[in-house]
């Protein structure tokens, strides 16, 4: 069985720094990875939509990596700003979620 | 226009009664969720609907019963609701399932249980 973890499950950084979550997953027999945020009371939201043939995806500031050999992705984020401040999860063949790291960023 | 949407928002109810949450998407996808987000914030999918059909039930109980009239709506009810059902409920849709699209998510309905 599939699973998914997300390593820090917190990070408090200031405004300005470039970061790294992570994610790793144990079958490497993934159609595609994807990463979300989720705002306190809000439903999730897509950023990044990474099929099991790609490598990377780019949107904006945002990079997600992905390297189904040693089961983990990525999501940077640059030049961090406060309004960047969620919970990140990212998930295997939309179904199998990580537990999410909760980012704060300061200003 | 919201894409995902879900009723009720907000459900306080008492223990061993039964309830309805209901979801309805406009984006025209084939393929929809529903997921549960627990007191510690970890999603798990419960259901997947591909047209009309039930594609995945993961070890749920048996007390939910989705119910899919049409492809742009899936309802999820509960039966006699037990303390531990408190919980997000999350209703999602993406186009095609397995292909890897962009999944879409609703504002979430917040079940208490008392």
């Amino acid at each position: 069985k599939q699973e998914v973890t997300q390593i820090p499950a917190a990070l408090s950084v200031p405004e300005g720094e470039n970061l790294v979550l992570n994610c790793s997953f144990t079958d490497s027999a993934i159609y595609n990875l994807q990463w979300f945020r989720q705002d306190p009371g809000k439903g999730l939201t897509s950023l990044l939509l990474i099929q099991s043939s790609q490598r990377e995806q780019t949107s904006g500031r945002l990079n997600a990596s992905l390297d189904k050999s040693s089961g983990r992705s990525t999501l940077y984020i640059a030049a961090s700003q406060p309004g960047d401040s969620a919970t990140y999860l990212c998930a295997v063949n939309d179904m199998r979620f990580g537990a999410g790291t909760r980012l704060t960023v300061k200003p | 226009d919201t894409a995902v949407s879900q009723t009720p928002k907000y459900l306080v109810t008492q223990m061993g009664n039964d309830k309805s949450i209901k979801c309805e998407q406009n984006l025209g996808h084939d393929t929809m969720y529903w997921y549960k987000q627990d007191s510690k914030k970890f999603l798990k999918i419960m259901f997947s609907y591909n047209n009309k059909e039930l594609i995945i039930n993961e070890t749920v109980p048996n007390r939910f019963s989705p119910k899919s009239p049409d492809k742009a709506h899936l309802n999820l009810h509960i039966n006699s609701l037990e303390l531990g059902d408190s919980a997000v409920y999350f209703c999602a849709s993406s186009q095609v399932i397995t292909s890897g699209n962009t999944i879409y998510f609703g504002e979430g309905s917040w079940l208490t249980v008392v």
